[in-house]
């Protein structure tokens, strides 16, 4: 099982300020099968980016990811009041096929 | 605009069977794989399984002696049961759609406690 690790596991920003989330893999991720989500309150985990750095449709050009291998990176490049929230990644791989990251929750500071 | 909504009991007693729905609206053939993930404070997000499109089905080696997912695509429906639960399997159930990447669309989940 590939195990994803976030960190850190809470990031204390102001808004306008430039967010960076990681997340390790224990094993070599294929860029193509790397995803984040984004999840409030009471909501649904809603996709940001696929492999490793595609915008989902309607997603902010404010939100980036990159990385390949086992290190991955998601940046909020400005962040605006409705960004702070807990953030997911997520791969597809091996047995069992996805697993997810323990998030990362982003809070106003 | 593709939707989903998850319904079942809210409460299962300890050693019965869970049994959720989700049902599809507005599927987009790029959304074939349709899975149950849940979710709790201590394990997080997990996925459980799949029912693919074109009939196939795969779930997590952890709870696969006691998933069954189904998928009837004429109704755009598709269903989870969870045999002999506990007090571990308490959680907010999600269903979602996607390609076999990753997960498009969600539900908005609904939470079912496992207690007598």
């Amino acid at each position: 099982e590939i195990v994803l690790t976030q960190s850190p596991g809470t990031l204390s920003l102001s808004p306008g300020e430039r967010a960076t989330l990681s997340c390790r893999a224990s094993q070599s991720v294929s860029s193509t099968y790397l995803a984040w989500y984004q999840q409030k309150p009471g909501q649904a985990p809603r996709l940001l980016i696929y492999g490793a750095s595609s915008r989902a449709t309607g997603i902010s050009d404010r939100f980036s990811g990159s990385g390949s291998g086992t290190d991955f990176t998601l940046t909020i490049s400005r962040l605006e009041p409705e960004d702070f929230a807990v953030y997911y990644c997520q791969q597809y791989g091996s047995s069992p096929q996805y697993t997810f990251g323990q998030g990362t929750k982003l809070e106003i500071k | 605009q593709v939707q989903l909504q998850e319904s079942g009991p809210g409460l299962v007693k300890p050693s019965e069977t869970l049994s959720l729905t989700c049902t599809v609206s507005g599927v987009s053939s790029r959304s074939n794989y349709w899975s149950w993930i849940r979710q709790t404070p201590g394990k997080g997000l997990e996925w459980i399984g799949y029912f693919s499109y074109g009939g196939g089905t795969d779930y997590n080696p952890s709870l696969m002696s006691r998933v069954t997912i189904s998928g009837d695509t004429s109704k755009n429906q598709f269903s989870l049961r969870l045999t002999s639960v506990a007090a571990a399997d308490t959680a907010v159930y999600y269903c979602a759609t996607g390609d076999f990447r990753k997960f498009d669309n969600w539900g908005q989940g609904t939470l079912v406690t496992v207690s007598s």
